[in-house]
This record gives structure tokens, C-alpha cells and sequence, in this order.
């Protein structure tokens, strides 16, 4: 079945470490995103990627980095800079930039940091 | 200014009545998407339901279905004969044709209550 695997489910990590979130897509889509979700709240793009070897920053970059070195896969890395990583982050597809093209999304990966 | 409103924070709804859950949008483009997504509580997001712009008519997906109101800028979601499996948290979204960054703008939220 085609889809979004994000891994792992649940992550925990000292502070100061950089941890790398993985996310790979079988869907042959074009278009990748990181999002993060606070307890209670929406969701906030992190950084999101057109293209192979392309990516642009979202509304909350700092202190995480991405590659997009394949089409099928967009890791995340949230590095020691990123001031309050504890979170719920998300990771999505869709086919093209088109409006029409909806947002296809994993189960998402749960960080503690301590 | 928000470009995606949901005025409701939360709601509770008694099992099998109908449900209506708010968004409005704000956009200039005469291009652009609407999109329902379902939040369980174990936190997968997932797609209900797609409106553009230029459809006529209003989105339907089984239990769902888009009340789409261009010249209000309204997309509300209606879930009929509503079940227990139906409590979660509801994000409405738009995606604007000529925006060269992207970017898909997410509501707040709705957290629905089904009672049983």
C-alpha cells in the first residue's frame, strides 16, 4: 500500500543532542513538508521541499535542518539550537504545488527532550 | 490576519445528530483549494474532504460534505448522523493557486465531542 512512514513513533532525547526524524514516502509525490504541533494547537510548517535537492524554510526553521537528496525521503534533523524541540512533528506529500493537491500526511513522530 | 478562521474551539454534539463545524478564508486568488483533515487523539491528520474554487457544486465524501459559500468565503464541514468515532479535532486548510511559496494554511482547529 502506498503511504507515509514516518519512524520511529516515539523519540526522547537529551538536551543538546541533534536527533534526526525520518520520513519516506512511496507515493511518487513531488512535494514534501515538515510540520510541528504544540499540545492543543495547529499545525506550523517547518520547511517543505518541491523538488529533489530544493527546499525552502517555513514559518519556523530555526534550529532545524532537511535534505532532500531523494524523492522518497525528506529527514528532519532538530538540532541543539532549537530552543523548545519537545513536540509532535509531522511529516507530508502531495503530488505537485497545485491547489488542488491535498496534503498527504504520516502518523507523525512524538520528540521529548529532557 | 488569519487567513484560515475556525471560531470554534470546541463542541459537543449528542450521537447521531448532524454537525457543523465553521471556516472561513480570506485569499485574493480566484485559484485555490479547501481541505477538511480529522485529528484522532492518537494524532495521525486525515483527509476528508477537498473544495475548489471553481466547483460548482458543493463536495460531498459518504457522511461528509463541503457547504461551500464563495462570496461569504465560508467552507464549513457537515458531518451527519454523527458517531462515537467521530471525536476528534477537525482542521480546515486552503492551498492558494498563485502562491509561488506553497505554503498550505491550516485553521486552528475544532475539537468535536460526540456524546453518547
Amino acid at each position: 500500500d502506498g503511504g507515509i512512514t514516518q519512524s520511529p513513533k516515539y523519540l526522547f532525547r537529551k538536551e543538546g543532542q541533534n536527533v534526526t526524524l525520518s520520513c519516506e514516502q512511496n507515493l511518487n509525490h513531488d512535494a514534501m513538508y515538515w510540520y510541528r504541533q504544540d499540545p492543543g494547537q495547529g499545525l506550523r510548517l517547518i520547511y517543505y521541499s518541491q523538488i529533489v535537492n530544493d527546499f525552502q524554510k517555513g514559518d519556523i526553521a530555526e534550529g532545524y535542518s532537511v535534505s532532500r537528496e531523494k524523492k522518497e525521503s525528506f529527514p528532519l534533523t532538530v538540532t541543539s539550537a532549537q530552543k523548545n524541540p519537545t513536540a509532535f512533528y509531522l511529516c507530508a506529500s502531495s503530488m505537485d504545488g497545485s491547489y488542488n493537491s491535498p496534503l498527504h500526511f504520516g502518523n507523525g513522530t512524538r520528540l521529548t527532550v529532557t | 490576519a488569519q487567513k484560515i478562521t475556525q471560531t470554534q474551539p470546541g463542541m459537543f454534539v449528542q450521537e447521531k445528530e448532524a454537525v457543523t463545524l465553521d471556516c472561513t478564508y480570506d485569499t485574493s486568488d480566484q485559484s485555490y483549494g479547501l481541505f477538511w483533515y480529522k485529528q484522532p487523539s492518537s494524532g495521525e491528520m486525515i483527509f476528508l474532504i477537498y473544495q475548489g474554487s471553481y466547483d460548482e457544486q458543493n463536495a460531498t465524501e459518504g457522511r461528509y460534505s463541503l457547504n461551500f459559500q464563495k462570496a461569504r468565503k465560508s467552507a464549513n464541514l457537515v458531518i451527519s448522523a454523527s458517531q462515537l468515532g467521530d471525536s476528534a479535532m477537525y482542521f480546515c486548510a486552503m492551498r492558494e493557486g498563485l502562491n509561488r511559496d506553497d505554503k498550505i494554511i491550516f485553521g486552528k482547529g475544532t475539537r468535536l465531542h460526540i456524546l453518547p
